[in-house]
């Protein structure tokens, strides 16, 4: 059964700082691999996905993925106030439906 | 764009008590999910519907029923409330592929007294 975590459990960084956060997961069959984001309060929202191993970058967001690890990371530059939010990620194996999420990162940005 | 309507936002009810939670998408999605959130914490899945009228269950399934009469929702029983399972229940859906982004409902708080 897909077991997925995250580290740390919560983070502090002051603005401008690069933040990065950490998700394993245990089947080497998943496919799909992303990060969500939720404010307080809020409906979590997709924030980056990849499928393949290597680095994918979206403006001050990049996710890095080693499947033979059976890790992959996000990494934000530049961090700022409104990056303020619970950080999930989530994991689907190659031919399932099921969406397995970690237990999250809660990351506080310090103006 | 789409929306998915959980109902209600608040629920309260009686230990004990059966209580049933709403979900309403319109983005034609054919997979939709429920999932709880313990406050703060992730998500853990309890069932999701790969299509109307289909059912599977998540690891968190015990305690509830689920189901996908039409195509547009699906809903979640808590077949007799206990207080350790307050918590935010969070409905969601994507396309028919596994590997496409999932959008959230906004979710309902169930408080059980």
């Amino acid at each position: 059964q897909q077991k997925v975590q995250q580290s740390p459990e919560s983070l502090i960084v002051p603005e401008g700082a690069m933040t990065s956060l950490n998700c394993t997961f245990s089947d080497s069959a998943s496919q799909y691999f992303a990060w969500y984001r939720q404010h307080s309060g809020k409906a979590p929202k997709a924030l980056m996905s990849i499928f393949s191993n290597g680095e994918k970058e979206e403006g001050r967001f990049t996710i890095h993925l080693n499947k033979a690890s059976l890790h992959f990371s996000l990494h934000i530059r530049d961090s700022q106030p409104s990056d303020s939010a619970l950080y999930l990620c989530a994991v689907s194996i190659s031919g399932s439906w099921q969406l397995i999420f970690g237990s999250g990162t809660q990351l506080t940005v310090m103006p | 764009g789409g929306i998915i309507t959980q109902t209600p936002k608040f629920l309260i009810g009686q230990e004990g008590q059966k209580l049933t939670l709403k979900c309403q998408q319109n983005f034609n999605h054919d997979t939709m999910y429920w999932y709880r959130q313990d406050s703060g914490k992730g998500l853990r899945l309890i069932y999701y519907s790969i299509t109307e009228n289909d059912l599977q269950k998540g690891d968190l399934s015990e305690g509830y029923d689920a189901s996908r009469e039409k195509k547009s929702s699906f809903s979640l029983t808590v077949t007799s409330a206990q207080k350790n399972e307050m918590a935010v229940f969070l409905c969601a859906s994507r396309r028919t592929s596994s590997a496409e982004t999932l959008y959230f409902g906004s979710g309902t708080r169930l408080t059980v007294l």
